[in-house]
């Protein structure tokens, strides 16, 4: 079983729209967890961390699941601009490797 | 701050050739990471570095693959002979290792295509 497995969409909303994504992992022993946001053709940039039961920052709200081992990403009233593969991370033991998901494609039509 | 640097940007060279990549972590990050991006394979960690030593190289798919930390602000991916199943983005990244806070910063990346 892969470290961490996503759905690779692609996720096609209308703007305004509510959309969220889910991430599963394998390591029960996971403390905190990531989600990074990469545009095409650019570089990973993190978006959110997730330490305790969630995270929100605006439009954006991460939650954990501890018992099913996942987390997940709501985004509310998408943009146009909200368009990117958003990457689920889980730091490995000591925190000095990263599993990186597979990215799911997010798709904000007008 | 100028983040993590990787050159080139772009790089195209011929099947056999010998091809180094280069990364300046951020000052101060005490772990660096090489991944290679592909659409079939999504990132995938080539290897990484703590303090300058390398920790995990079980990412590194063949020895035509090696990559060397010579001091803390400096590493080099190197891939001799290169094949064109090698194409690929390869990104740099580096942490600070501060325990559960630590994040990892990406470079832009070098986009790599081997014909």
């Amino acid at each position: 079983r892969k470290e961490v497995e996503q759905d690779p969409g692609p996720f096609n909303v209308p703007e305004g729209a509510t959309v969220a994504f889910n991430c599963t992992y394998s390591n029960s022993a996971s403390q905190s967890f990531f989600w990074y946001r990469q545009d095409c053709r650019k570089e990973p940039k993190l978006l959110m961390s997730v330490y305790s039961s969630g995270n929100e920052d605006g439009r954006f709200t991460a939650q954990l699941n501890r018992a099913s081992q996942y987390i997940s990403l709501l985004i509310r009233d998408s943009k146009l601009s909200d368009s990117a593969t958003y990457l689920c991370v889980v730091p490995g033991y000591n925190f000095n490797k990263f599993y990186f998901g597979s990215g799911t494609k997010l798709n904000v039509k007008p | 701050d100028a983040g993590v640097i990787q050159s080139p940007r772009h790089e195209v060279t011929e099947m056999g050739q010998e091809v180094t990549l280069r990364c300046k972590p951020i000052s101060g990050h005490n772990s660096l990471f090489w991944y290679r991006q592909t659409m079939m394979r999504g990132l995938e960690l080539l290897i990484y570095f703590n303090n300058n030593v390398p920790i995990d190289d079980s990412g590194m798919p063949e020895d035509r693959f090696s990559a060397k930390m010579p001091n803390a602000s400096f590493s080099t991916l190197k891939i001799q002979p290169s094949e064109p199943r090698d194409s690929a983005v390869y990104f740099c990244a580096s942490s600070p290792d501060r325990g559960r806070n630590t994040e990892a910063f990406f470079g832009q990346g070098t986009r790599l295509t081997v014909v």
